[in-house]
């Protein structure tokens, strides 16, 4: 089936710790997104990748950092600078960058959650 | 710059009856419409949305969204919901030619009950 997996589902930070969220498809899908969700708050994206070896900083970037070294993988890692890292992480990824008319389809989340 | 605003945070209703979710957006220039529906502890899922064309846009579950240009609203409207639809509706839009960048707005809590 093809999709969009995260893993893992939960994961736990310790203060002063890097953290790596996996994010893959197998969608063939160039374009690749990370969210963060906050309730009452919506989703925020953080980065997004247009295209393999290429990354852009989204609305909330900082203390956040990725790599798209191959089409299907989109690894975001949460380091020590984001004071605040509690959140549900979505990564989705689209067909193209385009006009704005791509549907996302998102994967299902993984939430993290600090010690 | 861009904003969605979705007016309710929840809104609970009786199974069977008519439901509104309204959605309210902020552009200066043309945008995309779409609504999403996120399942607890699930991704989202696209529900349906406007490109172009006519200005009334369905899903295949029963729902259904007009674009309004003058009132700049999207509202998300199912004639008769079921228990099954209780979720969170997240409207959102992207600007016309200018890349895929999703804005969301703040999410609505459907909360459908017996």
């Amino acid at each position: 089936d093809g999709g969009i997996t995260q893993s893992p589902k939960y994961l736990f930070r310790k203060e002063g710790q890097n953290v790596t969220l996996s994010c893959e498809q197998n969608l063939n899908h160039d374009a690749m997104y990370w969210y963060r969700q906050d309730p009452g708050q919506g989703l925020r994206l953080i980065y997004y990748s247009q295209i393999v070896n290429d990354f852009q900083k989204g609305d909330i970037a900082e203390g956040y950092s990725v790599s798209r070294e191959k089409k299907e993988s989109f690894p975001l890692t949460v380091t020590s600078a984001q004071k605040n890292p509690t959140a549900f992480y979505l990564c989705a990824s689209s067909t193209g960058w385009g006009g704005g008319q791509e549907t996302q389809y998102f994967g299902p989340g993984t939430r993290l959650l600090v010690l | 710059a861009q904003s969605v605003t979705q007016l309710d945070s929840q809104v609970p209703v009786f199974e069977e009856a008519p439901v509104e979710l309204r959605c309210n957006y902020s552009s200066s220039v043309s945008v995309y419409l779409f609504w999403y529906v996120q399942y607890p502890n699930q991704g989202l899922q696209l529900l349906l949305k406007y490109l172009s064309g006519s200005t009334l846009v369905e899903s295949i579950n029963g729902f259904e969204a007009e674009f309004n240009k003058s009132q700049t609203s999207f509202h998300l409207r199912k004639p008769s919901v079921h228990i099954s639809d209780t979720a969170e509706y997240f409207c959102a839009v992207t600007l016309v030619n200018a890349g895929n960048m999703l804005t969301f707005g703040g999410g609505t809590r459907l909360m459908v009950k017996p």
